[in-house]
């Protein structure tokens, strides 16, 4: 079973322009999460769709967006980009909230690493 | 989310096993202790969840206290392939609020297992 990829590995952009960053998540799966993981600030919660729907989002400027597609892919944009937006980003997926506990464990995609220059 | 505490690194023999220590003194009732890893620049691996009992499955043991104040994730025979950071976080389930949905990691402990 494929685990949750996500594309591009690597994606160079320069400051101001927009990086779109997509997800594809474990067949299933209805929830996708999105991650920041800059250096030395540790793994940040940015987003949370599930069913379509935004249901959280972490403490990020609006610039940071994304949406769920009918299929649950997903995907993240970074609007007006700044050099400390340079990171590894993370996507997960799971069953979903509200179901048993071992049904809502999260399993995470590579990253997309993101250099902004 | 109630908050963790870590060693910020360990080391370990090669076939011998390996015990991470994860402080969560303030736990609630209905909070759970997961245990993820991330290898050098990879996503994290989830690798074992517990509420109060004792947990084991095919990569790892979890030991939960009687008081559930702390934790000990034990590895059984690290190998080289388990250097990695290992997280220790305490979530409700279903958290509600900011909670919603998030996973709060924090600095972990940095395994290094040696030959």
């Amino acid at each position: 079973e494929a685990g949750v990829t996500q594309s591009p590995t690597h994606l160079i952009k320069t400051r101001g322009q927009q990086a779109t960053l997509r997800c594809s998540p474990i067949s299933g799966h209805t929830s996708v999460y999105w991650y920041q993981q800059a250096l030395g600030l540790g793994l940040q919660f940015l987003l949370w769709y599930d069913e379509g729907e935004e249901r959280n989002r972490g403490n990020f400027p609006p610039r940071f967006s994304g949406r769920q597609f009918p299929n649950y892919s997903s995907e993240l944009n970074v609007n007006a980009l700044e050099l400390e937006d340079s990171a590894l980003y993370l996507c997960a997926s799971s069953l979903g909230q509200g179901l048993a506990i071992a049904k809502n464990i999260q399993y995470f995609g590579a990253g997309t690493r993101l250099s902004v220059l | 989310d109630a908050k963790t505490t870590q060693p910020t690194s360990m080391d370990c023999a090669e076939g011998r096993a390996a015990n991470l220590p994860c402080n969560h003194s303030t736990i609630s009732g209905n909070e759970y202790v997961y245990w993820y890893r991330q290898i050098h620049s990879q996503g994290p691996q989830y690798i074992i969840h517990g509420l109060k009992n004792n947990e084991t499955n095919e990569m790892a043991s979890l030991i939960i206290t009687e008081d559930r104040k702390s934790s000990t994730l034990i590895l059984p025979h690290a190998t080289l392939r388990d250097t990695a950071v290992y997280y220790c976080i305490v979530r409700a389930f279903n958290a509600g609020g900011t909670s919603y949905g998030k996973l709060t990691f924090g600095q972990g402990t940095i395994l290094t297992v040696h030959p």
